[in-house]
């Protein structure tokens, strides 16, 4: 059972460059997010999907866009990489939005610099 | 605004207990949660309490909320090497928001 994967698990990009990170989960959930964790500043939340074709923005989405064009992805892109979006990023997914223990599951990570 | 607030760092012996606090804003939240982050992996879901709740216990975890003071806590019975890594409370008031994470360390 693979949860919740993410790809690729490291980059380096030199600034301006454009980048996609792919998320992918195998449970059937409606909700996915990518969430960046900084050092000292925990998860924040940058786009999230309620379902199939649907995208929001979160609390930091400058910088970033996303898509969610089968129920399964949620694909992260940066179109112009800057080296202030160097982080790790986390793809998360939930069953739905609604507060039913509402646990999420998260991805490994992935880490990327932006020299 | 939403604001979840924990002290950065954590060093316990192993056998002790080991007690991480977290302090929330919104007062609307419906569940307490937290999330522990091994080095290298992502986050997952410890334990969850319910705002209705002031305590609830599971194995070695006991989690206490005080709504009145919006302060959650989590304690760690006989602390292990293995209980090293970085704890994250979490409230899902108008929305979900992470806590900036509590590192948990545990020395022989």
């Amino acid at each position: 059972n693979a949860g919740v994967t993410q790809t690729p698990k490291f980059r380096v990009l030199k600034t301006g460059q454009s980048m996609t990170l792919l998320c992918a989960q195998d449970m059937n959930h409606e909700y996915m997010y990518w969430y960046r964790q900084d050092p000292g500043m925990g998860l924040r939340l940058i786009h999230y999907s309620v379902g199939e074709g649907t995208t929001a923005k979160g609390e930091v989405p400058d910088g970033y866009n996303v898509s969610r064009l089968k129920k399964q992805n949620f694909l992260l892109g940066l179109e112009s990489a800057a080296p202030s979006q160097t982080s790790v990023y986390f793809c998360a997914s939930s069953s739905d939005g609604t507060t039913n223990t509402g646990e999420l599951f998260f991805g490994e990570g992935s880490r990327l610099t932006v020299l | 605004g939403e604001d979840v607030e924990q002290s950065l760092f954590l060093s316990v012996r192993e056998g002790d207990s080991s007690v991480i606090n977290c302090t929330y804003t919104d007062s609307s939240s419906t569940y307490l949660y937290w999330y522990k982050q091994e080095p290298g992996a992502g986050l997952q879901l410890l334990t969850y309490i319910f705002s209705n709740m002031d305590m609830k216990q599971d194995q070695r975890l006991t989690v206490l909320l005080n709504k009145k003071d919006k302060h959650l806590s989590l304690r760690i019975a006989d602390t292990q090497t293995g209980d090293s890594a970085i704890y994250f409370c979490a409230e899902d008031g108008q929305k979900l928001v992470f806590g900036t994470g509590t590192r948990l360390l545990v020395s022989p």
